[in-house]
């Protein structure tokens, strides 16, 4: 236990479905990150949200939307999503941006149809 | 662009045998680096990690690493590994971008490390 929570743990979706993925942290930190880990690649950085402000945006599609209404919670909220987004989306925090050890969630498991 | 590359994607070894998983960047400069173990069906969690001073960072579970600047290498190592050590090892750096910040942290690809006891 890390504490930063993910849920749902598992999610299948349909490419017309909308969905939220959601990331709890309970350590107090100021910096949030969605990441991506597929199959033979390396994790990916996706957004990155310090002090509820996004400071990051890896050139995500649009499909996927970040929501940070405070410190302690993060959101991805996905539409319209292709076969190959299904993935690993693992959320982390850390106290600061960058020059902190990351915590991270058990992650997502996504599989779109 | 800022690149971490880990040399082997499978490793299988016995028990009480010698580890040694590669990792390099690609950048100079100050940079912070990590290694990160994903047990079976657990969450990714950090082993150790090097901001600066003693170049030999020690870190959980018998583990070791060694940043030779020279080489721009963090290899991790183990002088006996168990059967539990079986998971999947992420190195990761992050450069230093003036100030107190750091930039985004890049991972490597990963390297699957299988123990059979």
């Amino acid at each position: 236990e890390t504490g930063v929570t993910q849920t749902p743990r598992h999610l299948v979706m349909g490419m017309t479905n909308k969905k939220s993925l959601k990331c709890e942290q309970h350590l107090g930190h100021n910096a949030m990150y969605w990441y991506k880990q597929s199959a033979k690649k390396p994790l990916e950085l996706m957004f990155v949200y310090n002090f509820k402000e996004q400071t990051e945006n890896n050139s995500v599609p649009s499909r996927f939307s970040p929501e940070c209404p405070n410190s302690s919670h993060l959101f991805l909220h996905l539409h319209t999503l292709q076969p190959e987004d299904s993935a690993l989306y693992l959320c982390a925090s850390s106290r600061l941006q960058g020059t902190d050890t990351q915590y991270f969630g058990p992650g997502t498991r996504l599989t779109v149809l | 662009a800022q690149s971490v590359s880990q040399h082997n994607h499978h490793v299988i070894l016995s028990e009480a045998a010698s580890l040694e998983l590669g990792c390099n960047y690609s950048y100079g400069g100050t940079v912070n680096l990590f290694w990160y173990v994903q047990y079976p069906g657990q969450h990714l969690q950090l082993l150790l990690k090097y901001f600066s001073g003693d170049p030999l960072v020690k870190g959980i579970k018998g583990f070791e690493a060694e940043f030779i600047k020279s080489k721009f290498s963090f290899n991790l190592r183990k002088p006996s590994v168990q059967w539990s050590d079986t998971a999947e090892y992420f190195c990761a750096a992050a450069v230093y971008a003036g100030g107190t910040s750091y930039g985004k942290l890049t991972f490597g690809q990963g390297t699957i490390l299988t123990v059979h006891p």
